[in-house]
Protein backbone atom coordinates (compact mmCIF):
# COMPACT_ATOMS: atom_id res chain seq x y z
CA UNK A 1 0.00 0.00 0.00
CA UNK A 2 0.68 3.73 -0.07
CA UNK A 3 3.14 5.25 2.72
CA UNK A 4 2.52 8.35 4.46
CA UNK A 5 5.19 9.51 6.67
CA UNK A 6 4.44 11.71 9.81
CA UNK A 7 7.08 14.07 11.76
CA UNK A 8 7.67 14.32 14.65
CA UNK A 9 6.15 10.83 16.49
CA UNK A 10 6.39 12.78 19.73
CA UNK A 11 7.04 16.60 20.93
CA UNK A 12 6.98 18.56 23.63
CA UNK A 13 6.08 21.94 23.85
CA UNK A 14 6.29 24.68 26.48
CA UNK A 15 2.72 26.84 26.30
CA UNK A 16 2.83 29.79 24.50
CA UNK A 17 4.84 28.60 21.65
CA UNK A 18 4.53 27.08 18.48
CA UNK A 19 4.53 23.52 16.56
CA UNK A 20 4.81 22.27 13.53
CA UNK A 21 3.92 19.01 11.83
CA UNK A 22 4.75 17.75 8.72
CA UNK A 23 2.66 14.91 6.92
CA UNK A 24 4.15 13.91 3.97
CA UNK A 25 3.43 10.90 0.94
CA UNK A 26 6.14 9.24 0.28
CA UNK A 27 5.58 7.37 -2.87
CA UNK A 28 2.23 8.88 -4.58
CA UNK A 29 0.63 12.79 -4.86
CA UNK A 30 -1.79 13.92 -2.87
CA UNK A 31 -4.06 16.78 -3.71
CA UNK A 32 -5.87 16.28 -0.33
CA UNK A 33 -4.87 15.44 2.80
CA UNK A 34 -6.67 15.26 6.11
CA UNK A 35 -5.99 16.29 9.63
CA UNK A 36 -7.13 14.15 12.30
CA UNK A 37 -7.35 14.59 16.53
CA UNK A 38 -7.08 11.54 18.90
CA UNK A 39 -7.93 12.10 22.66
CA UNK A 40 -7.29 9.13 25.12
CA UNK A 41 -9.38 5.80 24.53
CA UNK A 42 -11.53 8.23 22.14
CA UNK A 43 -11.91 7.72 17.95
CA UNK A 44 -10.21 9.68 15.31
CA UNK A 45 -12.17 13.41 14.76
CA UNK A 46 -11.60 15.00 11.67
CA UNK A 47 -10.22 18.32 12.48
CA UNK A 48 -9.57 19.90 8.38
CA UNK A 49 -9.19 18.71 4.81
CA UNK A 50 -5.85 20.21 3.19
CA UNK A 51 -6.07 21.00 -0.31
CA UNK A 52 -3.04 21.39 -2.23
CA UNK A 53 -2.67 25.05 -3.21
CA UNK A 54 -5.83 26.77 -1.52
CA UNK A 55 -6.77 27.07 2.00
CA UNK A 56 -7.74 24.52 4.17
CA UNK A 57 -11.47 23.19 5.10
CA UNK A 58 -11.60 23.03 8.59
CA UNK A 59 -14.78 21.13 10.59
CA UNK A 60 -17.26 22.57 12.73
CA UNK A 61 -15.73 23.80 15.69
CA UNK A 62 -11.86 23.79 14.94
CA UNK A 63 -10.15 27.31 15.19
CA UNK A 64 -8.48 27.90 11.97
CA UNK A 65 -5.83 30.82 13.50
CA UNK A 66 -5.30 28.06 16.43
CA UNK A 67 -4.55 25.05 13.94
CA UNK A 68 -2.94 26.71 10.59
CA UNK A 69 -2.81 24.00 7.88
CA UNK A 70 -0.52 24.40 4.85
CA UNK A 71 -0.49 21.96 1.48
CA UNK A 72 2.34 23.85 -0.49
CA UNK A 73 3.08 20.58 -2.63
CA UNK A 74 1.36 17.17 -3.93
CA UNK A 75 3.44 15.71 -1.54
CA UNK A 76 3.73 17.88 2.09
CA UNK A 77 0.91 19.11 4.20
CA UNK A 78 1.72 21.03 7.64
CA UNK A 79 -0.02 21.17 10.86
CA UNK A 80 0.88 24.19 12.81
CA UNK A 81 -0.12 24.55 15.88
CA UNK A 82 0.20 28.24 17.18
CA UNK A 83 0.21 29.23 20.62
CA UNK A 84 0.18 26.16 22.21
CA UNK A 85 -1.73 25.44 25.50
CA UNK A 86 -2.11 22.25 27.69
CA UNK A 87 -5.48 21.54 26.27
CA UNK A 88 -3.81 21.42 23.12
CA UNK A 89 -2.48 17.89 24.30
CA UNK A 90 -3.27 15.18 22.00
CA UNK A 91 -2.65 12.75 18.98
CA UNK A 92 -2.98 14.05 15.67
CA UNK A 93 -3.09 12.00 12.86
CA UNK A 94 -2.99 12.58 9.02
CA UNK A 95 -4.00 10.75 5.69
CA UNK A 96 -3.79 10.71 2.17
CA UNK A 97 -6.06 8.90 -0.16
CA UNK A 98 -4.19 7.17 -3.32
CA UNK A 99 -5.89 4.80 -5.86
CA UNK A 100 -8.06 5.12 -9.07
CA UNK A 101 -11.13 4.29 -10.64
CA UNK A 102 -12.81 4.88 -8.53
CA UNK A 103 -11.81 3.13 -5.01
CA UNK A 104 -10.43 5.47 -2.92
CA UNK A 105 -8.13 4.19 0.20
CA UNK A 106 -6.59 6.19 2.67
CA UNK A 107 -3.45 5.43 4.26
CA UNK A 108 -2.47 7.27 7.74
CA UNK A 109 0.50 8.81 9.12
CA UNK A 110 2.40 7.04 11.99
CA UNK A 111 1.06 9.83 14.70
CA UNK A 112 2.41 12.69 16.13
CA UNK A 113 2.04 12.80 20.28
CA UNK A 114 1.76 16.37 21.31
CA UNK A 115 2.02 17.49 24.99
CA UNK A 116 1.82 20.92 25.92
CA UNK A 117 3.60 22.52 29.37
CA UNK B 1 -24.16 14.05 8.62
CA UNK B 2 -23.10 9.97 8.62
CA UNK B 3 -23.19 8.18 12.55
CA UNK B 4 -21.21 5.51 12.70
CA UNK B 5 -21.52 3.08 15.67
CA UNK B 6 -19.25 -0.12 16.54
CA UNK B 7 -19.90 -2.82 18.91
CA UNK B 8 -18.74 -4.71 21.20
CA UNK B 9 -16.78 -1.64 22.54
CA UNK B 10 -14.76 -4.08 24.60
CA UNK B 11 -13.74 -7.46 24.00
CA UNK B 12 -11.46 -9.79 26.28
CA UNK B 13 -10.77 -13.03 24.19
CA UNK B 14 -8.55 -15.70 24.59
CA UNK B 15 -5.59 -16.69 22.30
CA UNK B 16 -7.33 -18.97 19.73
CA UNK B 17 -10.81 -17.77 19.98
CA UNK B 18 -12.67 -16.48 17.34
CA UNK B 19 -14.67 -12.86 16.92
CA UNK B 20 -16.98 -10.45 15.34
CA UNK B 21 -17.24 -6.97 15.31
CA UNK B 22 -19.79 -5.23 14.00
CA UNK B 23 -19.91 -1.02 12.19
CA UNK B 24 -23.63 0.29 12.03
CA UNK B 25 -23.57 3.49 9.89
CA UNK B 26 -26.39 5.59 9.58
CA UNK B 27 -26.68 6.60 6.10
CA UNK B 28 -25.57 5.29 2.78
CA UNK B 29 -21.84 4.97 2.09
CA UNK B 30 -19.78 4.40 -0.82
CA UNK B 31 -16.24 3.92 0.98
CA UNK B 32 -15.88 1.70 4.00
CA UNK B 33 -12.49 0.68 5.70
CA UNK B 34 -11.20 -1.35 8.78
CA UNK B 35 -7.83 -0.28 10.22
CA UNK B 36 -6.38 -1.65 13.49
CA UNK B 37 -4.90 0.75 16.05
CA UNK B 38 -1.78 -0.69 17.31
CA UNK B 39 -0.69 -0.16 20.68
CA UNK B 40 2.29 2.99 19.39
CA UNK B 41 -0.79 4.73 17.52
CA UNK B 42 -0.40 3.49 14.15
CA UNK B 43 -3.52 2.73 11.77
CA UNK B 44 -3.06 -0.70 10.17
CA UNK B 45 -4.75 -0.75 6.66
CA UNK B 46 -7.06 -3.82 6.97
CA UNK B 47 -9.54 -3.59 4.36
CA UNK B 48 -10.99 -1.65 2.11
CA UNK B 49 -14.92 -2.62 1.25
CA UNK B 50 -17.69 -0.34 0.20
CA UNK B 51 -19.51 -3.75 -0.32
CA UNK B 52 -18.64 -7.73 -0.25
CA UNK B 53 -16.79 -10.04 1.23
CA UNK B 54 -13.25 -9.79 1.52
CA UNK B 55 -10.51 -12.34 3.21
CA UNK B 56 -6.54 -11.54 4.58
CA UNK B 57 -5.44 -14.47 6.15
CA UNK B 58 -7.37 -14.89 9.61
CA UNK B 59 -9.36 -11.96 8.71
CA UNK B 60 -12.07 -11.51 6.86
CA UNK B 61 -14.90 -8.62 6.29
CA UNK B 62 -18.69 -8.12 5.07
CA UNK B 63 -20.58 -5.16 4.43
CA UNK B 64 -24.06 -4.80 3.81
CA UNK B 65 -24.09 -1.41 2.24
CA UNK B 66 -28.08 -1.94 1.86
CA UNK B 67 -28.74 -2.47 5.03
CA UNK B 68 -25.81 -0.21 6.45
CA UNK B 69 -23.26 -2.42 8.50
CA UNK B 70 -20.05 -4.11 7.93
CA UNK B 71 -18.59 -7.04 9.99
CA UNK B 72 -14.90 -7.96 10.59
CA UNK B 73 -14.75 -11.72 11.82
CA UNK B 74 -11.05 -12.19 13.10
CA UNK B 75 -10.40 -16.19 13.09
CA UNK B 76 -7.87 -17.79 15.79
CA UNK B 77 -6.99 -14.53 17.49
CA UNK B 78 -3.78 -14.37 18.88
CA UNK B 79 -2.04 -11.85 21.27
CA UNK B 80 -0.76 -9.18 18.43
CA UNK B 81 -4.27 -8.92 16.86
CA UNK B 82 -4.74 -6.58 20.49
CA UNK B 83 -5.53 -3.16 20.08
CA UNK B 84 -8.49 -0.95 18.82
CA UNK B 85 -10.43 -1.76 15.55
CA UNK B 86 -11.68 1.42 13.69
CA UNK B 87 -14.31 0.86 10.95
CA UNK B 88 -14.63 4.72 9.07
CA UNK B 89 -17.28 5.29 6.20
CA UNK B 90 -17.67 8.23 3.45
CA UNK B 91 -20.08 8.73 0.67
CA UNK B 92 -19.25 10.94 -2.38
CA UNK B 93 -16.06 12.00 -0.69
CA UNK B 94 -12.53 11.40 0.27
CA UNK B 95 -13.57 12.45 3.91
CA UNK B 96 -13.91 9.45 6.31
CA UNK B 97 -16.12 9.80 9.60
CA UNK B 98 -14.88 7.56 11.98
CA UNK B 99 -16.57 4.74 14.00
CA UNK B 100 -16.54 4.77 17.98
CA UNK B 101 -14.27 2.09 18.15
CA UNK B 102 -13.75 -1.70 19.69
CA UNK B 103 -10.90 -2.14 21.74
CA UNK B 104 -9.47 -5.64 21.88
CA UNK B 105 -7.55 -7.83 24.36
CA UNK B 106 -6.45 -11.02 24.07
CA UNK B 107 -4.95 -12.85 26.64
CA UNK B 108 -2.38 -15.76 26.35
Amino acid sequence: GAVVSQHPSRVICKSGTSVKIECRSLDFQATTMFWYRQFPKKSLMLMATSNEGSKATYEQGVEKDKFLINHASLTLSTLTVTSAHPEDSSFYICSATAGTGGKTEAFFGQGTRLTVV
Amino acid sequence: GIQVEQSPPDLILQEGANSTLRCNFSDSVNNLQWFHQNPWGQLINLFYIPSGTKQNGRLSATTVATERYSLLYISSSQTTDSGVYFCAVGHNTDKLIFGTGTRLQVFP
